[in-house]
């Protein structure tokens, strides 16, 4: 059972809204990430954070924004969204194992539709 | 370039029938090597992770290896069961920072039919 929780699971709105996609963990990870994913095409970073008040943008250019104030809350937000932004968003945390691989554990994922 | 390739695209078999899925990769330097399991509309699960070091790894009816000298792993699905259809990804970490940094392949689509 993943620790990790995404709301909402599904979205659709209008082009222009602004929007922020949730994402909370329990297990009290410092790292926590946001993917984008399209149908059939792999996962891509689009921001990260290493801890509370840190945030860093990942490989793929995005529009949105995000913020971690807590550790346990790392959410997205889209100040105004386009139907380009219509996609698949993960959230994921993660810990270091003792063979020092970062583990990730993903939320459920939010699909955003922008009409 | 960095790249995580994976075969075939997409693969239907009968239930109870064993698979296998390919891995391919030039992730350099190499950390880890994970595969991921991930049903429609979910995030993915973990389902394996292999360092270096390590040549096979079990999970269940789920066997990972790792040939890192070719730079190839093979995902060993055996009976296969209904729920285990869904989309498999090979993940592969690079030694190049803090982060580790993770290089994702397109996944291959496994339906498995009664």
């Amino acid at each position: 059972e993943a620790d990790i929780y995404q709301t909402p699971r599904y979205l659709v709105i209008g082009t222009g809204k602004k929007i922020t996609l949730e994402c909370s963990q329990t297990m009290g990870h410092d790292k926590m990430y946001w993917y984008q994913q399209d149908p059939g095409m792999e996962l891509h970073l689009i921001h990260y954070s290493y801890g509370v008040n840190s945030t860093e943008k990942g490989d793929l250019s995005s529009e949105s924004t995000v913020s971690r104030i807590r550790t346990e809350h790392f959410p997205l937000t889209l100040e105004s969204a386009r139907p380009s932004h219509t996609s698949q968003y993960l959230c994921a945390s993660s810990e270091t194992r003792s063979s020092g691989a970062n583990v990730l554990t993903f939320g459920a994922g939010s699909r955003l539709t922008v009409l | 370039k960095n790249q995580v390739e994976q075969s075939p695209q997409s693969l239907i078999i009968l239930e109870g029938k064993n698979c296998t899925l390919q891995c391919n990769y030039t992730v350099s330097p190499f950390s880890n090597l994970r595969w991921y399991k991930q049903d429609t509309g979910r995030g993915p699960v973990s389902l394996t992770i292999m360092t270096f070091s390590e040549n096979t790894k079990s999970n269940g009816r789920y066997t990972a290896t790792l040939d890192a000298d070719t730079k190839q792993s093979s995902l060993h699905i055996t009976a296969s069961q209904l729920s285990d259809s869904a989309s498999y990804i090979c993940v592969v970490s690079d030694r190049g920072s803090t982060l580790g940094r993770l290089y994702f392949g397109r996944g291959t689509q496994l339906t498995v039919w009664p």
